[in-house]
């Protein structure tokens, strides 16, 4: 089992829907990243969130880290075509960032 | 532009061979990390290092070893390739304190036959 559990694993939506992708553990985090990576290219590092409760915005982007530091959910406003991509979330597993783990990721299409 | 540069974005090997996978990073990293990335398991850790000639294991080193003679260069040994050892290897390098993100390179994409 993955210490971070992504859910979904796919997601295929239309141009200008809104969509939530979800980053779930049985154990809590010191800090939780996000992750976008395009075909053929490493994982580009999106967002930190480090207090619970916390919510980040990034342009059409939403980050919020649960109360509990458990959990996260990214959240896209109106999709782009250029939002495509396979979204990872990552996090410390001894509270320093010498060791991320990483969850399977969720793989979002935008049609346009 | 900071980067991490991974030797090969091809590689295919046959099964026994002895493979290297070289890493370079240009930021003065202290941390540098690898990692294989399999469909529906995401990235999952091999081995790290936090400082030169220092490396940890992570939760897959099995079949694989590392070299880190200086600090800017991180190697990744596979000591005999098998087929279950096909699949795209990332490395990543970070600074040593806080918080702070991973900088990938693009990965090696390695197939064993």
């Amino acid at each position: 089992t993955q210490l971070l559990e992504q859910s979904p694993q796919f997601l295929s939506i239309q141009e200008g829907e809104n969509l939530t992708v979800y980053c779930n553990s049985s154990s809590v985090f010191s800090s939780l990243q996000w992750y976008r990576q395009e075909p053929g290219e490493g994982p580009v590092l999106l967002v930190t969130v480090v207090t619970g409760g916390e919510v980040k915005k990034l342009k059409r982007l939403t980050f919020q880290f649960g109360d509990a530091r458990k959990d996260s959910s990214l959240h896209i406003t109106a999709a782009q075509p250029g939002d495509t991509g396979l979204y990872l979330c990552a996090g410390p597993l001894r509270g320093n960032n010498n060791d991320m783990r990483f969850g399977a990721g969720t793989r979002l299409t935008v049609k346009p | 532009d900071v980067k991490v540069t991974q030797s090969s974005r091809y590689l295919v090997k046959r099964t026994g061979e002895k493979v290297f996978l070289e890493c370079v990073q240009d930021m003065d990293h202290e941390n540098m990390f690898w990692y294989r990335q399999d469909p529906g398991l995401g990235l999952r850790l091999i081995y790290f290092s936090y400082d030169v000639k220092m490396k940890e294991k992570g939760d897959i080193p099995e079949g694989y070893s590392v070299s880190r003679e200086k600090k800017e260069r991180f190697s990744l040994i596979l000591e005999s390739a098998s087929t279950n050892q096909t699949s795209m290897y990332l490395c990543a390098s970070s600074l040593g304190q806080g918080i702070v993100g991973y900088t990938f390179g693009s990965g090696t994409r390695l197939t064993v036959v």
